[in-house]
């Protein structure tokens, strides 16, 4: 069975660091992209980018290059999405998914969401 | 504002059909296929569609999608309660607005 299981919700200060994860499992970890979406509350979703965990190419939308970064280690299955400095405004919820084939075009199996929370 | 247009909500009656739009230019949905999904509120988003109009196994054939130039459409007939959720339209994005993209989102509700 595929999943992808996310890690639990996180509460920050803005100014910290934070790194959420995405263990996949059930398929070829390494022949399917995995993305991240961004749903801030109430709000419709966002493709922050994405990256191929066989060679970690990474691809980011504009509004998120230099904000996030994407990585992977796929020794152990899991993709990482962090930020070096936390801003209220980055409260939201994240999602991670897996490509359906091996182009980056569609996603087919998402993780539960990590909420992040971010205030003084 | 999303390069990718949906309208906002739709509505329909059980047992009916609904569509909903996704406007976008040639350089997304004019050179690419296009993918729906759909969202409860309090899940994750689900693939609904495809490469346009294609259905992941599952999902039950009352949903379709099409596409023509730089449009697409999602068409849910046989309307049902549990229909009721967010639906996004997604697509590659050739130009700086990319590389990936989604519709702002329809919120559909059945009466």
């Amino acid at each position: 069975e595929v999943q992808l299981v996310q890690s639990g919700a996180e509460v920050k200060k803005p100014g910290e660091s934070l790194k959420i994860s995405c263990q996949g499992s059930g398929y070829t970890f390494t022949r399917h992209w995995i993305g991240w979406v961004r749903q801030m509350p109430g709000k419709g979703l966002e493709w922050m980018g994405i990256i191929y965990p066989a060679d970690s190419n990474t691809r980011y939308s504009p509004s998120f290059l230099a904000q996030v970064t994407i990585s992977v280690d796929k020794s152990i299955g899991t993709a990482y999405l962090q930020w070096s400095s936390l801003k209220a405004s980055d409260t939201a919820m994240y999602y991670c998914a897996k490509s359906r084939g091996p182009g980056p075009y569609s996603f087919d199996y998402w993780g539960q969401g990590t909420l992040v929370s971010v205030s003084s | 504002q999303s390069v990718l247009t949906q309208p906002p909500s739709a509505s329909g009656t059980p047992g009916h059909r609904v569509t909903i739009s996704c406007s976008g230019s040639s350089s997304n949905i004019g050179t690419n296929t296009v993918n729906w999904y759909q969202q409860v509120p309090g899940t994750a988003p689900k693939l609904l569609i495809y490469s346009n109009n294609q259905r992941p196994s599952g999902v039950p054939d009352r949903f379709s999608g099409s596409k023509s130039g730089t449009s697409a459409s999602l068409a849910i007939s046989g309307l049902q309660s549990e229909d009721e959720a967010h639906y996004y339209c997604a697509t590659w994005d050739d130009s700086l607005s990319g590389p990936g993209v989604f519709g702002g989102g329809t919120k559909l509700t059945v009466l």
